[in-house]
């Protein structure tokens, strides 16, 4: 089972709001990541944990926070957005952090987001 | 630095047709390579990996060597249904530094009847 889910699939937001994605992973996976997805190009890094501390954070503005509860939860939390930001937002793991040969990402479905 | 190119798109197949996608890296060491598969609305699906020269990755009719003296990953498949019509995105995971994936631009497929 090689599992990521993430809710809610899609979310609509004004740009005053605060809301949360949510993912998680129950494969005992050490690294969690968000990428951000924008129409016809390739997944852009945002943020990597490794064993729940952030190990990456790819000059990310600090309308997005990320947040590692536990190994099985990444959140990403949203505030102040802007219309440019909408996109769709991709978590992922991997059994090992980057860097270690014979790693493989799995990503979840994703979240569509819509800053309105 | 690490990198992954592949063929621009978009490529439209007939059905049945046969499918090559060409992806080419640069990295140091000895990357792992993967392709990933994301269908309309949906998130990305790791389509087939290989972790060391001569390997070949398959899944689902779609097959790809890792040729280490052209560095390339080239994806085939022999007979294309409807149903493969996605983006492909050919990445790598190098054995050094610290970037996760680097990815190509993806190359879209669209197989018609």
């Amino acid at each position: 089972d090689t599992e990521v889910t993430q809710t809610p699939k899609h979310l609509v937001m004004g740009m005053t709001n605060k809301k949360s994605l949510k993912c998680e992973q129950h494969m005992g996976h050490r690294a969690m990541y968000w990428y951000k997805q924008k129409a016809k190009k390739p997944p852009e890094l945002m943020f990597v944990y490794s064993y729940e501390k952030l190990s990456i954070n790819e000059s990310v503005p600090s309308r997005f926070s990320p947040e590692c509860p536990n190994s099985s939860l990444l959140n990403l939390h949203l505030h102040a957005l802007q219309p440019e930001d909408s996109a769709l937002y991709l978590c992922a793991s991997s059994q090992d952090p980057p860097g270690r040969s014979g790693n493989t990402i799995y990503f979840g479905e994703g979240s569509w987001l819509t800053v309105v | 630095g690490n990198s992954v190119t592949q063929m621009e798109g978009p490529v439209t197949l007939s059905e049945e047709a046969f499918l090559t996608i060409n992806c080419t890296y640069t990295a140091t060491g000895y990357p792992s390579l993967f392709w990933y598969v994301q269908y309309p609305g949906e998130g990305l699906q790791l389509l087939l990996k290989a972790t060391k020269a001569d390997d070949k990755g398959s899944n689902k009719g779609f097959e790809a060597t890792y040729r280490k003296e052209t560095t390339s990953f080239h994806l085939e498949k022999g007979s294309v249904q409807v149903s493969d019509s996605a983006v492909y995105f050919c990445a790598l995971i190098a054995t050094s530094g610290n970037t996760p994936l680097v990815f190509g631009k993806g190359t879209r497929l669209s197989v018609i009847a």
